[in-house]
């Protein structure tokens, strides 16, 4: 079955690490996108990807960042430049523009120790 | 840039009784409107959207309507179930938009109570 795969569900950091968020997709998709979810704050873009090789900052960049080797896969780099990374983040993959077909993935849940 | 407003921000309803979510969108270039629900611990599902040349369009107990002049759209949903507790969002997107980003509203708790 075609679908979205985020792991770990869970991860847990401490203070001045960096971690890394997996998220993989076989829905032959070009773009990708990460989510950060905070409570009665929806969702907001940290980092998209329309194409292979190429990405772009969303609204809430700093202290995080990406890479699209591949195009299955968009794995996102929590730093500890990021001050407060505790929230539940949504990777999410469309076939491309006009935000049709956007398949978001079951979230991993981030919480600094 | 882009903003969509959605409210209320919680709803409970009892069983069997209709539940309405209201947003507004920004930009008027805007022409797709998907709704999602979220259950607890996981990701956002489509359940249903519009595109801006549609005023409406329903799929069971659900229904969306758009009103472009206004810069708004609305999710109806009739005869709630338990099930149907969830955070609903709404969101918005233009094919202008680069990335094809869809943004989000804040969300929508909806509660039923059996």
């Amino acid at each position: 079955d075609g679908g979205i795969t985020q792991s770990p569900k869970y991860l847990f950091r401490k203070e001045g690490q960096n971690v890394t968020l997996s998220c993989e997709q076989n829905l032959n998709h070009d773009a990708m996108y990460w989510y950060r979810q905070d409570p009665g704050q929806g969702l907001r873009l940290i980092y998209y990807s329309q194409i292979v090789n190429d990405f772009q900052k969303g609204d809430i960049a700093e202290g995080y960042s990406v890479s699209r080797e591949k195009k299955e896969s968009f794995p996102l780099t929590v730093t500890s430049a990021q001050k407060n990374p505790t929230a539940f983040y949504l990777c999410a993959s469309s076939i491309g523009a006009g935000g049709y077909g956007y398949t978001f993935g079951s979230g991993t849940r981030l919480t600094v120790v | 840039g882009e903003n969509v407003e959605q409210h209320p921000s919680t709803l409970s309803v009892q069983e069997g009784d209709s539940a309405v979510i209201k947003c507004t969108y920004s930009d008027s270039a805007s022409n797709y409107f998907p709704w999602y629900k979220q259950e607890l611990g996981k990701g956002p599902q489509l359940i249903i959207d519009i595109r801006s040349n549609v005023g409406e369009k329903k799929d069971q107990r659900i229904a969306v309507t758009l009103n472009k002049t206004a810069k708004h759209f609305s999710l109806h949903i009739t005869e709630t179930q338990p099930e149907d507790s969830a955070v609903y969002f709404c969101a918005a997107s233009s094919l202008y938009n680069q990335g094809g980003k869809l943004i989000f509203g804040q969300g929508t708790e909806l509660s039923v109570k059996p």
